[in-house]
């Protein structure tokens, strides 16, 4: 059964600096990964998915990569700001024609102005 | 992109009672559907899978009987809540897979269900 873990479960950082938030997953079986975000009550906002083959994607400051035989991914923001603030969660697409998809549990950010 | 909307937004029901949470695809035909539910802090468990005409997969220790689940149509699949109790409380997400890509899901914004 496919287990997603992130780490840290909440990150406190100072406006402007860049981070990384990690995500690992236990079986390589994967047919996408993917990144969302989550404000508080809200539901989820896709930020950026990786396909099985492909290393990296990119979009503005976010920037996300996919090993996918060691079940690792990065997110990585750049000059973050405290609009970044939220719940970052991600997510493995099984494969096969079943497509479900396993969250991790989540870094919480909070982006200090 | 493809939109996802769920009604209602938020709902309060007694003990007992039965709600109806739906979700619609609004602009894309969803072959498959979704339903999440996300307790506070905690990450999205899914609850059961709906391809339009079948019946539901559910994940296992979901009650089928009391969470039914219908996808009728190519946009809309419906998740109610039979006989609510107050641990049934939680925040339940839809997401819908279909046409023009098979593998990406686009989520609703969310019901946040309240039972006392």
């Amino acid at each position: 059964k496919q287990e997603v873990t992130q780490i840290p479960a909440a990150l406190s950082v100072p406006e402007g600096e860049n981070l990384v938030l990690n995500c690992s997953f236990t079986d390589s079986a994967i047919y996408n990964l993917q990144w969302f975000r989550q404000d508080p009550g809200k539901g989820l906002t896709s930020l950026l998915l990786i396909q099985s083959s492909q290393r990296e994607q990119t979009s503005g400051r976010l920037n996300a990569s996919l090993d996918k035989s060691s079940g690792r991914s990065t997110l990585y923001i750049a000059a973050s700001q405290p609009g970044d603030s939220a719940t970052y969660l991600c997510a493995v697409q099984r494969s096969g024609s079943a497509r479900q998809l396993t969250f991790g549990s989540g870094t919480q950010l909070t982006v200090l102005p | 992109g493809a939109v996802v909307s769920q009604h209602p937004s938020w709902v309060i029901c007694k003990s007992g009672t039965s709600v109806k949470i739906e979700c619609r695809s609004l602009d894309f035909q969803a072959t498959t559907m979704f339903w999440y539910r996300q307790f506070p802090k905690q990450s999205l468990m899914l609850m059961a899978t709906s391809n339009e005409g079948s019946k539901a997969t559910y994940e296992q220790g979901v009650e089928k009987d009391k969470f039914l689940i219908n996808h009728a149509s190519l946009t809309l699949s419906t998740l109610t809540v039979t006989s609510a109790h107050p641990e049934d409380s939680s925040f339940y997400i839809c997401s819908a897979m279909g046409q023009p890509n098979h593998y990406e899901q686009y989520f609703g914004p969310g019901t946040r269900l309240t039972v006392t």
